[in-house]
């Protein structure tokens, strides 16, 4: 069964900083990994994919993924308060079964 | 665009009492799925359905029922409410294995 951890639980940065957050997954098979995003009281929402080894970036947000150490992070550049949310990080070997983490809270203080 | 319309958006039920939620997408995906969020945390996955007439358990399928009566409904039943259990259950659809999920508000769930 997959496990897939999420670290820190919560986190606090200020306006404008980089924010990192980390995930590890169990499952060497692993194929697929992707962040999604929810704000307080609100659905789910997905933020970005990668399959492949390295990195991915979609304006502020930049995935990493390292498939040998068993981790993927997600980096928030110039953090604004709207990015307040739960972030949860998801990993597949390419079923149908998507295993999210734990969750990190993030806060952005302006 | 599409959308998951989720039902109720509150239930609040008896020690013992079978509950049943409802999912509707009109994203014509195949394949959709119920998770279980508790206390603002991660979410666990309930049961899955690739396909009209399909159903396989996640992780946490004890105490839960669900039906896909068709391509786009996927109903979960929790088969007896257990005391003081809170937690929102949430509905999501995709067109099949690595692709997006995109996910319904969720229903919030009460035991008394």
């Amino acid at each position: 069964q997959q496990k897939v951890q999420q670290s820190p639980e919560s986190l606090i940065v200020p306006e404008g900083a980089m924010t990192s957050l980390n995930c590890t997954f169990s499952d060497s098979a692993s194929q697929y990994f992707a962040w999604y995003r929810q704000h307080s009281g609100k659905a789910p929402k997905a933020l970005m994919s990668i399959f492949s080894n390295g990195e991915k970036e979609e304006g502020r947000f930049t995935i990493h993924l390292n498939k040998a150490s068993l981790h993927f992070s997600l980096h928030i550049r110039d953090s604004q308060p709207s990015d307040s949310a739960l972030y949860l990080c998801a990993s597949s070997n390419m079923g149908y079964k998507l295993t999210f983490g734990t969750g990190t809270s993030l806060l952005v203080d302006p | 665009g599409g959308i998951i319309t989720q039902t109720p958006k509150f239930l609040i039920g008896q020690e013992g009492q079978k509950l049943t939620l409802k999912c509707q997408q009109n994203f014509n995906h195949d394949t959709m799925y119920w998770y279980r969020q508790d206390s603002g945390k991660g979410l666990r996955l309930i049961y899955y359905s690739i396909t009209e007439n399909d159903l396989q358990k996640g992780d946490l399928s004890e105490g839960y029922d669900a039906s896909r009566e068709k391509k786009s409904s996927f109903s979960l039943t929790v088969t007896s409410a257990q005391k003081n259990e809170m937690a929102v259950f949430l509905c999501a659809s995709s067109t099949g294995g690595e692709n997006t999920l995109y996910f319904g508000a969720g229903t919030r769930l009460s035991v008394l």
